[in-house]
């Protein structure tokens, strides 16, 4: 299985709202990753996820809580986002140390209202 | 600091063959990674070069000069499928577990 999967693939909400974003992996990686990605750019790394441990946080704005329950599991909480956050929310995975080669999910489309 | 080059954008016919160059200034350099993402899609890990010379995947090939600080992306028999952007990545080199994205060549097959 070398799939990377993302719920929900949509999502909209409100300034006050608080939300979450799910991403799940079954090849046994376990380095995960978050990244945000505009239209026409690349994407841009958010959070990086160790065995379960953040290893990096690229000075990204509280309102973006990251959470890591198990090796298989990522999770993105949302709250009192601005509309300039409104992207597509990439969830990614590699084995530990090979950063190089990462695996990527769908996404979540975002819009903040 | 870190910084990738490449082209904005390309423009080829189906059948033809492109060259995507990535030119790289790193602090440590571990090795240079290709990613295909097409319009509305997520990115796909493409290729790995760590040492110097050419990897080549069905027809799909991926060249390093460490002296150079340079890479490129070779594809082959061009078929409409491979519109899409392309980026080039490299490992931060004090940071292991990030990867460093150039800002994507985008690739228009013409029939």
């Amino acid at each position: 299985d070398t799939e990377v999967t993302q719920t929900p693939k949509h999502l909209v909400m409100g300034m006050t709202n608080k939300k979450s974003l799910k991403c799940e992996q079954h090849m046994g990686h376990r380095a995960m990753y978050w990244y945000k990605q505009k239209a026409k750019k690349p994407p841009e790394l958010m959070f990086v996820y160790s065995y379960e441990k953040l290893s990096i946080n690229e000075s990204v704005p509280s309102r973006f809580s990251p959470e890591c329950p198990n090796s298989s599991l990522l999770n993105l909480h949302l709250h009192a986002l601005q509309p300039e956050d409104s992207a597509l929310y990439l969830c990614a995975s590699s084995r530990a140390g090979e950063s190089y080669e990462q695996y990527f999910g769908p996404g979540t489309r975002l819009t903040v209202t | 600091g870190q910084s990738l080059e490449q082209p904005s954008e390309v423009t080829a016919v189906e059948g033809a063959i492109v060259q995507i160059n990535c030119t790289y200034q790193t602090s440590g350099f571990y090795g240079l990674s290709w990613y295909q993402q097409h319009d509305g899609g997520a990115p796909t890990f493409l290729s790995y070069n760590a040492l110097d010379g050419l990897e080549e995947t069905g027809r799909f090939s991926s060249f390093l000069s460490r002296s150079d600080s340079y890479g490129y992306l070779l594809l082959q028999e061009l078929q409409m499928k491979d519109s899409a952007s392309y980026f080039c990545a490299v490992r931060a080199g004090n940071q292991g577990g990030k990867l460093i994205f150039g800002q994507g060549t985008e690739l228009s097959v013409k029939p």
